[in-house]
């Protein structure tokens, strides 16, 4: 089955810091989320991006589906933003979300 | 505008029993994917259901069976339940199973089994 990598596994920021997460597949794909699980479990979506650039607020998320890869970019950030970053794909033959280890991030005030 | 919603919150079973999990899922939406989540790592595929049908299945034995019903909502069974099967358990719904569909999470069932 397809491979998802996310990196780095853990980071910790500062309040106010820039952060990039990054996330590798290993096949093609059609769907691509990234979600942010908050100490609940409850899994927010944050962007579904197959490819292009979207921004939403401090949020940005690149796909480049021909070089396999997604990053996240998560600007000024707050401890609100603490959590675990998910990203899951979807392949161009399937119906199911492969979900990559994820990115569990904690920002210190 | 209703999001998915998951019953019970929290379950704790002995080995060996049954459990049947519930979802709604959102609004307009006809597909349901059920989950499993462990400690410390990310959600694994169970299986999806579209239009009542089974319409796809992860790596998980047969003692993990499903319903969806004609409102779309959905139930996940398990039977002789082993301590391994203590997880989160998280449903989605999509309003189409084809690409192009995004899934939204519901807030999961904590299933612990003693």
């Amino acid at each position: 089955g397809i491979q998802v990598e996310q990196s780095p596994p853990d980071l910790i920021l500062q309040e106010g810091a820039n952060s990039t997460l990054r996330c590798n597949f290993s096949d093609s794909v059609n769907n691509l989320q990234w979600f942010h699980q908050n100490p609940w479990g409850q899994l927010i979506n944050l962007f579904y991006i197959p490819s292009g650039t979207k921004q939403n607020g401090r949020l940005s998320a690149t796909t480049v589906a021909t070089e396999r890869y997604s990053l996240l970019y998560i600007s000024s950030s707050q401890t609100t933003d603490s959590g675990v970053y998910f990203c899951a794909v979807r392949r161009n033959a399937g119906n199911m979300l492969t979900f990559g280890g994820g990115t569990r991030l904690m920002v210190k005030p | 505008e209703t999001g998915v919603t998951q019953s019970p919150t929290h379950l704790i079973k002995t080995r060996g029993q049954q459990v049947t999990l519930r979802c709604s899922s959102q609004s307009g939406h006809n597909t349901v994917s059920w989950y499993q989540q462990a400690l410390g790592q990310g959600p694994q595929f169970i299986f999806q259901y579209y239009r009542e049908e089974e319409n796809g299945r992860g790596n998980f034995p047969p003692r993990f069976s499903g319903l969806q019903f004609p409102n779309y909502s959905s139930e996940l069974n398990v039977n002789a339940l082993e301590l391994d099967d203590s997880a989160l358990y998280l449903c989605a719904s999509s309003l189409g199973s084809g690409r192009g569909y995004e899934q939204y999470f519901g807030p999961g069932t904590r299933l612990t089994v003693t």
